[in-house]
């Protein structure tokens, strides 16, 4: 069973970069089948995407997010991982890591999500 | 970039009544990339349809999905009481509708 995990601080300064990680386990994140997520939800609202990565490397950003943020990927940890810049209060959110189906582009496993509170 | 507007925002429904949502596209949407989930009260997203109208790995044959071009639709044949959440469709793995509360009557 495959299980997808996030980690990161949870409290984060204005104009600082938020970075999370998403440990998978139960499957490699290696596998062609499959590309990572992230997406998130601010308190009340609907979900966001943010951006994949896919194993070779490539990645789709959100537009509206593009210029801040980085999807990477450590292979050997079997973790990807979430860097966006210049953060503001309006990117406290809960964050969610997931796993996209390749042939079919649907999410099918997703983290438990980590809130991330941007405050001074 | 293609818009997902979902309709209604909240839908009032008793259990075993029918829910049907809507999922409406701003341009033409791969039917083979479009997927609906639903989404509890302090839980992470949970995958139920995908390719417009497949149902993931362990969901009740009460939901359906159906719908191609720019209209899509889910539903909810009698509602039971563990289906009241939120419901988001989605295409191809990106932007995602602002969903649809399906809430108790």
């Amino acid at each position: 069973q495959v299980q997808l995990q996030e980690s990161g601080p949870g409290l984060v300064k204005p104009s600082q970069t938020l970075s999370l990680t998403c440990t998978v386990s139960g499957g490699s994140i290696s596998s062609g089948s499959y590309y990572w997520s992230w997406i998130r939800q601010p308190a009340g609202k609907g979900l966001e995407w943010i951006g994949r990565i896919y194993t070779s490397g490539s990645t789709n950003y959100n537009p509206s997010l593009k210029s801040r943020v980085t999807i990477s990927v450590d292979t050997s940890k079997n973790q990807f991982s979430l860097k966006l810049s210049s953060v503001t209060a309006a990117d406290t959110a809960v964050y969610y890591c997931a796993r996209g189906e390749y042939s079919s582009s649907c999410l099918d496993y997703w983290g438990q999500g980590t809130l991330v509170t941007v405050s001074s | 970039e293609i818009v997902l507007t979902q309709s209604p925002g909240t839908l009032s429904l008793s259990p075993g009544e029918r829910a049907t949502l809507s999922c409406r596209a701003s341009q033409s949407v791969s039917s083979s990339y479009l997927a609906w989930y639903q989404q509890k009260p302090g839980q992470a997203p949970r995958l139920l349809i995908y390719g417009a109208s497949s149902r993931a790995t362990g969901i009740p044959d009460r939901f359906s999905g159906s719908g191609s071009g720019t209209d899509f639709t889910l539903t909810i044949s009698r509602l039971e009481p563990e289906d009241f959440a939120v419901y988001y469709c989605q295409q191809w793995g990106s932007t995602f509708g602002g969903g649809t509360k399906v809430e108790i009557k």
